[in-house]
């Protein structure tokens, strides 16, 4: 079964709106959590590194201030996307660190968010 | 910084043949390599993952081998099943370091 939970799996929001997306840890905890937004057929696209009871780290080129990532427990880290565009449109996918399996990661179902 | 090179980008196999995806990596000191199948629309699985002090790993009809002096390492599906079909993702990483660094996929089509 699945060891990392995202929530919603889907939602469409409007231009303007702000709309948070929920990972969670099932069965371990996790102190450093991934957020990734991908494409269609491409890769993923690493946004952020989430750390548990600290600031997130930002990749390059992403918004902080319109991709807000809380991770305040270690079985919790959240994705709002701020006034949120139809360009924000995507895959969005998290994934956790369990450190107690040798660091292997494990990957949320995905979100996909649509901003009409 | 670490690259992960992936091919081929699409691999197309008679079911019940075997498929074989290759990767490279540039950096020798990445010690973790997994695959991960991806399903259409949905997150990334991981049903692979080999560590540098092995060279190769199994698990049923799927394996993965490891030749660290080339760094590259390959994905290896035998007897494959129309259930096979997804994109498949190789990855690198330093333990030390949280990342995963990804390769860019390939697009595996079983035909019955």
């Amino acid at each position: 079964g699945a060891v990392v939970s995202q929530h919603p799996s889907r939602v469409i929001c409007k231009s303007g709106t702000s709309v948070k997306i929920e990972c969670r840890s099932l069965d371990f905890q996790a102190t450093t959590m991934f957020w990734y937004r991908q494409f269609p057929k491409q890769s993923l696209m690493l946004m952020a590194t989430s750390n548990e009871g600290s600031k997130a780290t930002y990749e390059q080129g992403v918004e902080k201030d319109k991709f807000l990532i809380n991770h305040a427990s270690l079985t919790l880290s959240t994705l709002t996307v701020t006034s949120a565009h139809p360009e924000d449109s995507s895959f969005y996918i998290c994934s956790a660190r369990d450190t107690g399996k040798g660091n292997t990661i494990y990957f949320g179902e995905g979100s996909w968010l649509t901003v009409v | 910084g670490e690259n992960v090179e992936q091919h081929p980008s699409t691999l197309s196999v008679q079911e019940g043949d075997s498929a074989v995806i290759k990767c490279t990596y540039s950096d020798s000191a990445s010690n973790y390599f997994p695959w991960y199948k991806q399903e259409l629309g949905k997150g990334p699985q991981l049903i692979i993952d080999i560590r540098s002090n092995v060279g190769e790993k199994k698990d049923q009809r799927i394996a993965v081998t490891l030749n660290k002096t080339a760094k590259h390492f390959s994905l290896h599906i035998t007897e494959t099943q129309p259930e096979d079909s997804a994109v498949y993702f190789c990855a690198a990483k330093i333990d030390s370091n949280y990342q995963l660094i990804w390769g860019a996929g390939t697009k595996l089509i079983i035909k019955p």
